[in-house]
């Protein structure tokens, strides 16, 4: 039973324009929401994440937004650069069940220049 | 800080084989994690340890698989008898408290069973 899922396993946008990237969940005791940058041979990198009492968390070019009715959020980067190509997983945890890091599938991100 | 330190990075063996994979947590951090990635089932966690005492091994796939954190800067995870199945990239990742949200994450070792 996959709880977090990423529908999409890969997206392809131009340099400059806007990178959208979606999961979905299911387990509605999840707390927190993060997303995790991953390049080829390395392990996932934090990149931001967002708490379930807020709807919107930005850091630079990167925002997070959350829809709880929908049990759905989305990474949004703007303006996308190809150095953001990688793999993007995003991850949920329930501080108040075990405390693990559940992660979706990953969206490979390539960003054409 | 050199950050979440894995060995080997590749291993090839072949079946039927005792595979150990080391990891070196950073330094300070109470919480280690085990996880494993196939294109399958994504970055599923195996077994998680907050100060050396595993609290959640219900990833562990089954009884080939096994974890020991012997003190706060080491931790294996053995694979006896290897399959071909558990090949798999295998990433250690520590944390400063259990439920930390950000957990870093080494570079991983890629298991290829023959």
């Amino acid at each position: 039973d996959q709880q977090v899922k990423q529908n999409s396993p890969s997206l392809s946008v131009q340099e400059g324009r806007i990178s959208i990237l979606n999961c979905d969940y299911t387990n509605s005791m999840f707390d927190y929401f993060l997303w995790y940058k991953k390049y080829p041979a390395e392990g996932p990198t934090f990149l931001i994440s967002i708490s379930s009492i807020k709807d919107k968390n930005e850091d630079g070019r990167f925002t997070v937004f959350l829809n709880k009715s929908a049990k759905h959020l989305s990474l949004h980067i703007v303006p996308s650069q190809p150095g953001d190509s990688a793999v993007y997983f995003c991850a949920s945890l329930s501080k108040a069940d075990t405390g693990k890091l559940i992660f979706g599938q990953g969206t490979t991100l390539q960003v054409k220049p | 800080d050199a950050g979440v330190i894995q060995s080997p990075r590749h291993e090839v063996t072949e079946m039927g084989q005792e595979v150990t994979l080391r990891c070196k947590p950073i330094s300070g951090h109470n919480s280690l994690f085990w996880y494993r990635q196939t294109m399958m089932r994504g970055l599923e966690l195996l077994i998680y340890f907050n100060n050396n005492v595993p609290i959640d091994d219900s990833g562990m796939p089954e009884d080939r698989f096994s974890a020991k954190m012997p003190n706060a800067s080491f931790s294996t995870l053995k694979i006896q008898p290897s399959e071909p199945r558990d090949s798999a990239v295998y990433f250690c990742a520590s944390s400063y408290q259990e439920f930390d949200n950000e957990q870093f994450f080494g570079p991983g070792t890629r298991l290829t069973v023959l």
